[in-house]
């Protein structure tokens, strides 16, 4: 068990850029989840995937947003235009089973100049 | 829809005390999933515990434990003998069938050598 790995660790960019973050779920895993999280809150669930299916979307996920997971391995989460006010911490999540518990990877950290 | 709620958004104690922290929520399903999440400065989200509603007994682990009260939708976590490594963000959070993860904007916790 490798964990979930998110890359960039960190990503610094100019509003109105384009912006690609990865997510490795733990192997087997069938389920990846993202979510957003803020300075000082909790995180906000974004979207879900079952395997390459994405199953659900948040009102939060506007048309900027776009995330897929090709073959039901990986998942990519893409912001395009980005603004002021994506700057957050941007969490993956993984579990095998709906009821099995989620494990979260470090996050990547957005910062928009 | 759901919703989870902690009052508190920053607590102090002395190691080795125990300190009891605070979690209101609603939901309109009868089956559904409650947790404790940790997230220490700069690191990821752990899971601390996890109660299922159908299940009356309360869940402990370890040094933690929870106090389930379904008819007041309340569930507050319980840390005895805290230790300094306590020291985190503290999340109630819930989830129906569906598996998503509703947060609360969490507590502040510091242990206090």
């Amino acid at each position: 068990d490798t964990g979930v790995s998110q890359n960039p660790r960190h990503k610094i960019t100019k509003r109105g850029q384009n912006v690609t973050f990865r997510c490795d779920p733990i192997s087997e895993h069938n389920r990846l989840y993202w979510y957003r999280q803020t300075l000082g809150q909790g995180p906000e669930f974004l979207t879900y995937f079952q395997n390459e299916a994405q199953l659900e979307k948040s009102r939060l996920l506007s048309d900027r947003f776009s995330a897929e997971r090709p073959k039901g391995s990986f998942s990519t989460l893409e912001i395009q235009r980005t603004e002021q006010g994506d700057s957050a911490m941007y969490l993956c999540a993984s579990n095998r089973f709906y009821d099995q518990p989620q494990h979260f990877g470090d996050g990547t950290r957005l910062s928009i100049l | 829809a759901q919703t989870v709620t902690q009052s508190q958004p920053e607590m102090s104690v002395q190691e080795a005390e125990t300190v009891t922290l605070s979690c209101t929520y609603d939901t309109s399903e009868n089956n559904y999933y409650l947790f404790w999440y940790k997230q220490p400065p700069s690191r990821q989200m752990i899971l601390v515990i996890r109660q299922e509603a159908y299940k009356q007994q309360n869940a402990t682990e370890n040094r933690f434990s929870v106090n389930f009260q379904k008819a007041a939708k309340s569930f507050s976590l319980k840390i005895s003998d805290s230790q300094l490594g306590d020291t985190a963000m503290y999340f109630c959070a819930s989830s129906n069938r569906d598996d998503k993860i509703i947060f609360g904007k969490g507590t502040r916790l510091h242990i206090l050598p």
